[in-house]
């Protein structure tokens, strides 16, 4: 089964500063999803950004942009000027045929 | 175009009732999720249906747990006898077909069901 694995459980980042969050998964795949999703203190998920493992171009949207290394099984995620909405909760997750895993979560302190 | 609907959103049951989520999937979206969120944690994969049939139920507990996504209505989880371990938020998620007839990876989660077992 894949593994999604997310070695920070609390990261803090000072506001307008850029912070990474780090992500590593196991997979023996080629063709896949990986994805950050963001979750507030409401609860609802949303989706920050999606790669497409057969693109090697990094995504991006707007403050957020992905360091995506196939080989090295990393997705790692990038917010720059960080605001303090951002803070969340950040799990990274892997898909694959609509098997979607998540990792355990990045929670994520802006502070002012 | 409505979003996943999950109802109810916040549920009380004592031990040993029965608890039953409902999760309406987006308009199109023939693929269904649930996950389960304990208190701090990240969301565990339970089970992935389609219409009328169970994909992959592979995080399901064995006993209790049960998943249906009939052709006609929304999709139940239903959690038999509960206990105090079953207290949890209930994701759900669905995602449509893509053009190639592939499920596409991006999931789109309702808001949650939170169940309480007193």
């Amino acid at each position: 089964a894949q593994t999604v694995t997310q070695s920070q459980p609390e990261m803090s980042v000072q506001e307008a500063e850029t912070v990474t969050l780090s992500c590593t998964y196991d997979t023996s795949e080629s063709d896949y999803y990986l994805f950050w999703y963001k979750q507030p203190p409401s609860r609802q998920m949303i989706l920050v950004i999606r790669q497409e493992a057969y693109k090697q171009q990094n995504a991006t949207e707007n403050r957020f942009s992905v360091n995506f290394q196939k080989a090295a099984k990393s997705f790692s995620l990038k917010i720059s000027d960080s605001q303090l909405g951002d803070a969340a909760m950040y799990f990274c997750a892997y898909a694959q045929r609509g098997d979607m895993r998540f990792g355990a979560g990045t929670r994520l302190t802006v502070k002012p | 175009n409505a979003g996943v609907m999950q109802n109810p959103r916040h549920l009380v049951r004592r031990r040993g009732q029965e608890a039953r989520l409902r999760c309406s999937p987006m308009k199109g979206h023939s693929h269904v999720y649930w996950y389960r969120q304990l208190p701090e944690e990240g969301l565990k994969f339970m089970v992935y249906l389609q219409k009328e049939n169970i994909i992959d139920e592979s995080g399901m507990p064995k006993e209790r747990f049960s998943a249906e996504f009939p052709k006609e209505g929304p999709s139940i989880l239903r959690i038999q006898q509960v206990v105090r371990g079953d207290s949890a938020a209930y994701f759900c998620a669905s995602s449509p077909i893509t053009g190639r007839g592939s499920v596409s990876g991006e999931l789109f989660f309702g808001e949650g069901s939170r169940l309480t077992v007193l």
